[in-house]
């Protein structure tokens, strides 16, 4: 595609739900970025993958937190029961192969627990 | 622990006014020092910086990196309503992981 798309762009949910958020990269690009992004904050690195594989995935708060990417191109981050604190925009981004290339971000979706 | 500090936080400043926004770090492991420009909700991509000295420009805005202060600047001349936005600082910590500051808001008045 012509840029980083995620999808949906709200989602309002209520505590203790799960939810799923869907980033489909640039076509082409090997590494995809999770970030979270808190009001007043910069992006926070939650995880990377380099192919279908999670290269790092540090930035994970908690264990309710999982992303895939299982043929190599879209990617879904999963959160299991979620809390009020979960509450922020997630963006995804991708580069063409990872290391210092540069990064082309989505529109990001906005969380909203209740 | 890696971070990465921009000053000011905020400001408001006139159409036609030029502005200097700071960005500062400390990171084990410094490769680039990116800008990106933040209007609603996806970050786009204004210069990366390796070299310390080099202006990289486009249009109004332009940007250095010195690398022994550890710190760049990003200027933009002659400020349109459409500059309001918020500007990130990140710098790639080793071979991909990108360390974001808070950001400055910036708010140009017609």
């Amino acid at each position: 595609g012509a840029g980083v798309s995620q999808t949906p762009s709200n989602k309002v949910t209520e505590k203790g739900k799960y939810v799923e958020l869907r980033c489909d990269p640039i076509s082409g690009h090997t590494a995809l970025y999770w970030y979270r992004q808190s009001l007043g904050q910069g992006p926070e690195f939650l995880i990377y993958f380099q192919g279908t594989g999670a290269a790092d995935d540090s930035g994970l708060p908690n264990d309710r937190f999982f992303a895939v990417r299982p043929e190599g191109s879209v990617s879904t981050l999963k959160i299991q029961r979620t809390e009020r604190g979960d509450s922020a925009v997630y963006l995804c981004a991708s580069s063409k192969q990872g290391s210092t290339d540069t990064q082309y971000f989505g529109p990001g979706t906005r969380l909203t627990v209740l | 622990e890696d971070k990465v500090v921009q000053s000011p936080l905020s400001l408001v400043v006139h159409e036609g006014d030029t502005v200097t926004l700071n960005c500062s770090y400390e990171v084990t492991n410094f490769r680039s020092l990116l800008w990106y420009k933040q209007e609603k909700k996806a970050p786009t991509f204004l210069f990366m910086l390796t070299s310390s000295g080099i202006e990289k420009k486009s249009g109004r805005l332009s940007s250095i990196l010195d690398k022994k202060e550890l710190s760049s600047i990003l200027n933009i001349t002659a400020t349109q309503t459409g500059d309001s936005a918020i500007y990130l600082c990140a710098v790639i910590s080793g071979t991909y992981k990108y360390i974001f500051g808070t950001g400055t808001r910036l708010k140009v008045l017609a």
